[in-house]
This record gives C-alpha cells, sequence and structure tokens, in this order.
C-alpha cells in the first residue's frame, strides 16, 4: 500500500525550539508539498518541491524552511517555534504532471498536530 | 494567496438525506479535485475533474465541473454516517502549475 508517512502524530514543543517534521513517500513522486490546516482557514501551503534540492515558497512560506536531500524525504523546519504556528500540518506527494494534462492529485500524509507552549 | 470559498462552511444532516456543497472561484480552473478528510486523518482523494460540464460518480458521490469553470458541486446521495467529516474542494489554474489551491472546507455532520 503506497503512502506518504510523517514522523509525528502529535508534538508539543517550547517556544523558541527548532522543531523538525519529517515526511516520507514511497511512491518515487517527484513533487511534494507541506501545508498546515486551520480551522475556517483550509489548507495553505507553506512550501513545496519539485525534485532533490529544488523549493519554492509557498502562500505562507514566513518562520520556516525546508529540506529535501533525497527524492523520498521532505522536511519541514520550524526554525524558532512561535505560538501561532501551532495547527495541524500535513505533508503530500503527487508525481510531476508532465503531460500537464492535470491527471494527478496529491497523496496525503495522516498529519503532525503541532502545539507550541 | 488566493483560497476557494466553500459553502456551507459545515452542516448537520440526518441519515438517509442528500447533501449539496460547492466551491467557487473568481478565477477560471482547468481541474478540479475532492478530497475527504476522516477525522484524525489526511485528505483522501474522491473525485477529479478535468473538463468544463463533467459530471463524475464515485459511489453515492457526484461531483460536476461548473460550466464558467470558475464552480465545482458535490453532491452525496444518502448520507450514513461514517460520511462525517470535512470535505475539500482543489482546483489548479493551468497545466504549468505543479499547485493546487484548497478550499476552506465543509464540515459534515451526521446524524444518526
Amino acid at each position: 500500500d503506497v503512502k506518504v508517512t510523517q514522523s509525528s502524530r502529535y508534538l508539543v514543543k517550547r517556544t523558541g525550539e527548532k522543531v523538525f517534521l519529517e515526511c516520507v513517500q514511497d511512491m518515487d513522486h517527484e513533487n511534494m508539498f507541506w501545508y498546515r490546516q486551520d480551522p475556517g482557514l483550509g489548507l495553505r501551503l507553506i512550501y513545496f518541491s519539485y525534485d532533490v534540492k529544488m523549493k519554492e515558497k509557498g502562500d505562507i512560506p514566513e518562520g520556516y524552511s525546508v529540506s529535501r536531500e533525497k527524492k523520498e524525504r521532505f522536511s519541514l523546519i520550524l526554525e524558532s517555534a512561535s505560538t501561532n504556528q501551532t495547527s495541524m500540518y500535513l505533508c503530500a506527494s503527487s508525481p510531476a504532471d508532465l503531460r500537464g494534462l492535470g491527471t494527478y492529485g496529491y497523496t496525503f500524509g495522516s498529519g503532525t498536530r503541532l502545539t507550541v507552549v | 494567496g488566493q483560497q476557494l470559498n466553500q459553502s456551507p462552511q459545515s452542516m448537520f444532516i440526518q441519515e438517509g438525506e442528500d447533501v449539496s456543497m460547492n466551491c467557487t472561484s473568481s478565477s477560471i480552473f482547468n481541474t478540479w479535485l475532492w478530497y475527504k478528510q476522516d477525522p484524525g486523518e489526511g485528505p483522501v482523494l474522491l473525485i477529479a475533474l478535468y473538463k468544463a460540464g463533467e459530471l463524475t460518480s464515485n459511489g453515492r458521490l457526484t461531483a460536476q465541473f461548473g460550466i464558467t469553470r470558475k464552480d465545482s458541486f458535490l453532491n452525496i446521495s444518502a448520507s450514513i454516517p461514517s460520511d462525517v467529516g470535512i470535505y475539500f474542494c482543489a482546483g489548479r489554474k493551468n497545466s504549468g502549475t505543479y499547485k493546487y489551491i484548497f478550499g476552506t472546507g465543509t464540515r459534515l455532520k451526521v446524524l444518526a
């Protein structure tokens, strides 16, 4: 069964800590994404990567960075966690849409619920 | 960044009722997706739409790609308790982007 695996379901961190959220996919997908989900705001894109070592900012990149050293792994880094980063974080992956037909949706992980205290 | 507007934001319905929800945008999209998120899980793809006017079914679920290409609709017939969750629409504007824009979600609660 193909999947996207997020390393932690729940995390509690202190303000100012450096936080790493890990995501691994076993589908050999080129694209990987990090979203945060907040009530009433839906899913907002933080960063995405379309290839190893490549990354692009999404809509809300401030306070975050990412790392993609291997194709299957995409890490989200909170440089100095703050309480307004308390949220559900979702990782997703998709194949490269080489034909441009939009035939591929995203496969999501189960999410990491992060609480910053 | 742009987000899609979903309506209603939440709804309670009785088991056996039909459900309708929609997703609207000020921009034209060439692909629409509908996802369902069960409590405590990530979203799972339900239906994908690729052409204006297209109507696609997946069991009791039917989705339509609006004629104007600025909206999409999801209907659930004869709802059951396991339909509870959050339904998200997602749209892609053109073939040159990997990115989908997600809606704000419709939370569905089914009363047995």
